[in-house]
């Protein structure tokens, strides 16, 4: 199984854009790239997703490495409630299945 | 919301006795999902469903039954509770249509089994 490493924590300051790296060597030419956002307390939510082209959408910005072993969740101007563990995972496009690793907690400072 | 239920949202039980947690949506999606998370984790895969009485074991589907008698309703049960099956239950739904689509999630199950 395709596996995605992150850091474990970020700090950034509010109002300011927030880079996340993602690394996913052993990315299959199938697989979507896939970022959640999870705060506490609740399930994951949705955020962005793509396979080979950088994607923009109301919430953030999918950059993708042109060898797709890596990617960049970029918000643009980060918030407080933009506090939460950002998971990047790979869906494998055998089976349909997200293989989560344990994510990055991101800290926003006031 | 998105159209999508978790009942109960939190159950204390003890352990050796049967446990279902349901899942409905209303959304009308094909797929749908039953994943842990345990403290300090990611999600993993229990069991999912890709339609009407279709189903498939997950990454840690030991413990786990599932199923699917509607398309708006996935049972997750555990057959006979253990202390290890301590976590939050969280359902997913997703639409897969030849395109990749995003995942929709419940606000999970709070489970302690003592």
């Amino acid at each position: 199984d395709a596996k995605t490493t992150q850091p474990n924590s970020m700090e950034s300051n509010e109002e300011e854009p927030v880079h996340l790296p993602c690394n996913h060597s052993t990315i299959s030419g199938t697989d979507y790239i896939h970022w959640y956002r999870q705060l506490p307390s609740q399930g994951p939510e949705y955020v962005i997703h793509g396979l080979t082209s950088n994607v923009n959408n109301r919430m953030a910005s999918l950059a993708i490495a042109e060898d797709r072993k890596s990617s960049t969740l970029i918000l643009h101007r980060a918030t407080l409630r933009d506090a939460a563990v950002y998971y990047c995972i790979l869906r494998e496009d055998s089976n349909y299945q997200l293989i989560w690793g344990a994510g990055t907690k991101l800290i926003i400072k006031p | 919301d998105a159209g999508i239920t978790q009942s109960p949202r939190h159950k204390v039980t003890e352990t050796g006795t049967p446990v279902t947690l349901r899942c409905h949506q209303t959304e009308n999606h094909r797929y749908m999902y039953w994943y842990r998370q345990d403290p300090g984790h990611g999600l993993r895969l229990i069991h999912y469903s890709y339609g009407v009485k279709d189903t498939d074991k997950g990454e840690v589907s030991d413990g786990y039954s599932v199923s699917r008698s509607k398309t708006e309703d996935f049972l997750l049960t555990l057959e006979s509770a253990t202390s290890s099956q301590t976590s939050v239950y969280f359902c997913a739904i997703s639409e897969l249509q030849g395109e990749d689509y995003g995942y929709t999630f419940g606000s999970g199950t709070r489970l302690t089994v003592v």
